[in-house]
């Protein structure tokens, strides 16, 4: 199975900052890179797939990068609402891997 | 607008079989290119994808627990249904059903997600 390492493992940020995340593949995946937020008590939200195409509706601060096996999720301007733990997840090969989250917290 | 509910107990007993149901409305499990996967989460810990099943039938499951897993459709009510045999406490989680969309480059993602539901193995 493919690893996938997030560093850090959590943050804390304060509004308005801007918030960096990584994403590590333990062998190239290409761009076969998603990225999603879950807040406590919710649901998992697809933020980003393909490395950095933004999934419709997502708020444009969200950004994503990277290829092969270092990737990147930007927060720009970071909003109360961003509070929240990230995963990235490989589709490169099967099985789907996840990262182990990065949680953002309010500094 | 796409729906999914997981339903199914609540508590099971360790050796019990786990059945979950995903109820989807908003699109067909028929759809071409669509697949519908079960991820779990166990209380603090990470995401853990653990089956998909395509429109054709094809089916794939985590191979760490492939042995105890089974993954269904039923078009006719346009429902999946996971079933985990040999529960043991540390199954405990919450349990999630999402669509996988049609992608022209073959990339497994989840666009809808399912509230989810949380199992508790205990005696």
């Amino acid at each position: 199975d493919i690893q996938m390492t997030q560093s850090p493992s959590s943050l804390s940020a304060s509004l308005g900052d801007r918030v960096t995340i990584t994403c590590r593949a333990s062998q190239s995946i290409g761009t076969y890179l998603i990225w999603y937020q879950k807040r406590p008590g919710s649901a998992p939200s697809l933020l980003i797939y393909d490395a950095s195409t933004l999934q419709s509706g997502v708020p444009s601060r969200f950004s994503g990068s990277g290829s092969g096996t270092d990737f990147t999720l930007t927060i720009n301007s970071l909003q109360r609402e961003d509070f929240a733990t990230y995963y990235c997840q490989q589709s490169d090969s099967s099985p789907p891997t996840f990262g182990g989250g990065t949680k953002v917290e309010i500094k | 607008q796409i729906t999914l509910m997981e339903s199914g107990p609540t508590l099971v007993k360790p050796t019990q079989t786990l059945t979950l149901t995903c109820s989807i409305s908003g699109f067909s499990v028929n759809t071409g290119g669509v697949a519908v996967g079960w991820i779990r989460q166990p209380p603090g810990k990470a995401l853990e994808w653990l089956a998909l099943i395509y429109w054709d039938d094809d089916k794939r499951y985590s191979p760490s627990l492939k042995n105890r897993l089974s993954i269904i459709r039923d078009p006719s009510k346009n429902q999946v249904v996971l079933t985990m045999a040999n529960m043991d406490p540390v199954d405990t989680a919450t349990y999630y059903c999402a669509r996988r969309p049609y992608s022209a480059n073959d990339l497994d993602y989840f666009d809808s997600w399912g509230q989810g539901t949380l199992v508790t193995v205990s005696s």
